[in-house]
């Protein structure tokens, strides 16, 4: 299968500071890169949408001034979690797929572990 | 409700066994099915892929999908402790686009 790659794997930050995760497509292009938070022993909720080129599209409850995506190239996206709080504390999982069809499968990175202090 | 419903688990049993996963969900606009299995701490992995109703096997695993029921399964054959792990259901009604979770199943297999 396709390899998404997502780093860091485990950031620690004082609270009021900014964090930024990237998601990068190794080998494929990425059309579209999803961003998702798991909270322990829940669902994969998703935050976000980003197309290559375009804005992203933040699902209803989702600040997308706290949560800023860039999706600049086929390859790379990254989330910014900006003026971090320890609510945000979270695991971060980003996905990509090759298209948008309706066979289009997406690939889930490794996710990053967010703790906020 | 939640739209996608999947019992947590636990759910323990012995090697060799057969396992049988299932979700339901109240979206009738679902046409696509996966189930992902998820190592503790690692991001999910694709196992399945379908599309509206029917059966899929690959290996020791076999997705089948009700649409009529909104009810969709995994079972796992020969199961080994490798197998050991959270599995997630995910549904959209289009590809990738905007996958809805279940809560996903913590299973563990018991040399």
């Amino acid at each position: 299968g396709a390899v998404v790659s997502q780093h860091p794997s485990r950031v620690i930050c004082k609270s009021g500071t900014s964090v930024k995760i990237e998601c990068r497509s190794l080998d494929f292009q990425a059309t579209t890169m999803f961003w998702y938070r798991q909270f322990p022993k829940q669902s994969l909720m998703l935050m976000a949408t980003s197309n290559e080129g375009s804005k992203a599209t933040y699902e209803q409850g989702v600040e997308k001034d706290k949560f800023l995506i860039n999706h600049a190239s086929l390859t790379l996206s990254t989330l910014t979690v900006t003026s971090a709080h320890p609510e945000d504390s979270s695991f971060y999982i980003c996905s990509a797929s090759h298209g948008t069809g309706g066979n289009t499968e997406a690939f889930f990175g490794q996710g990053t572990r967010l703790t906020v202090v | 409700q939640k739209e996608v419903e999947q019992d947590p688990g636990p759910l323990s049993v012995p090697e060799g066994a057969i396992v049988s996963l299932n979700c339901t969900y109240s979206n009738s606009a679902f046409q696509y099915f996966m189930w992902y299995r998820q190592y503790s701490r690692k991001g999910p992995e694709l196992l399945m892929y379908t599309y509206s109703s029917g059966n899929k096997e690959d290996g020791r695993f076999t997705a089948q999908v009700d649409k009529s029921s909104k009810y969709i399964s995994l079972f796992i054959r020969d199961s080994q402790p490798s197998d050991s792990a959270t599995y997630l259901c995910a549904m959209s009604w289009y590809g990738a686009q905007k996958l809805v979770f279940g809560q996903g199943t913590r299973l563990t297999i018991n040399p």
